[in-house]
């Protein structure tokens, strides 16, 4: 069983598009998260839910937004894809304040031509 | 804003060395945490040390932690092959438990 579950794995699409980036746990845990991993493997938080509420909400454009409609799901829409949004996109789970790691997917890989 | 810093940003040694990263932080945490990520994979959580712990173990992995120092180290004993990898830490702190990480060391172990 995939314990973080990101979707798709790869995406290509060419600037200005809109596209989505589907997560979904399935570990019982109430907070989720989007980090960003540029081509230096710099990963940088991007946006944490808690029980679907907000809690983290790095200074990213406001091009990206996050949707919680549970605490098992957390997808991320993109709008007006630009060249510098290529990137893997990892979402995360964890269990907030419990003194646990959290549960990486295996990242959505994509690329704006 | 960035918390951690690596040291040495690249590692290469020999199959059945030890492998020792560093890393550096600069704002009260309230734990340390380790991951490993394969190339083109996924971040794998390996250890968490509180702030008032000073030392944990984990098989073949020893984490230590100097509050003071602001300061932690990953030892990796008898290392493998498949131990190459790049190696993060990262610090959870503030209110809304955030996680930070650092740019990780890339460790090359040699068959």
């Amino acid at each position: 069983d995939t314990a973080v579950s990101q979707t798709p794995k790869y995406l290509v699409t060419q600037m200005g598009n809109d596209k989505s980036i589907k997560c979904e746990q399935n570990l019982g845990h109430d907070t989720m998260y989007w980090y960003k991993q540029d081509s230096k493997k710099f990963l940088k938080i991007m946006f944490s839910y808690n029980n679907k509420e907000l809690i983290i909400n790095e200074t990213v454009p406001n091009r990206f937004s996050p949707k919680s409609p549970d605490k098992a799901h957390l997808n991320l829409h993109i709008n007006s894809l630009e060249l510098g949004d290529s990137a893997v996109y990892f979402c995360a789970s964890s269990q907030l304040g419990q003194g646990y790691g959290y549960t990486f997917g295996s990242g959505t890989r994509l690329t704006v031509v | 804003s960035q918390q951690g810093e690596e040291d040495p940003q690249a590692l290469s040694i020999q199959e059945g060395e030890n492998a020792t990263m560093n890393c550096s932080y600069k704002t009260s945490i309230n734990n340390l945490q380790w991951y490993r990520q394969n190339s083109g994979r996924g971040l794998v959580h390996l250890i968490l040390i509180r702030s008032n712990e000073r030392e944990k173990h984990s098989g073949r992995l020893r984490v230590t932690l100097d509050t003071s120092k602001k300061s932690s180290s990953l030892l990796i004993t008898a290392s493998r092959a498949a131990d190459t990898a790049s190696y993060f830490c990262a610090t959870e702190g503030g209110s809304n438990y955030k996680l930070t990480f650092g740019k990780g060391t890339l460790l090359t172990v040699n068959p």
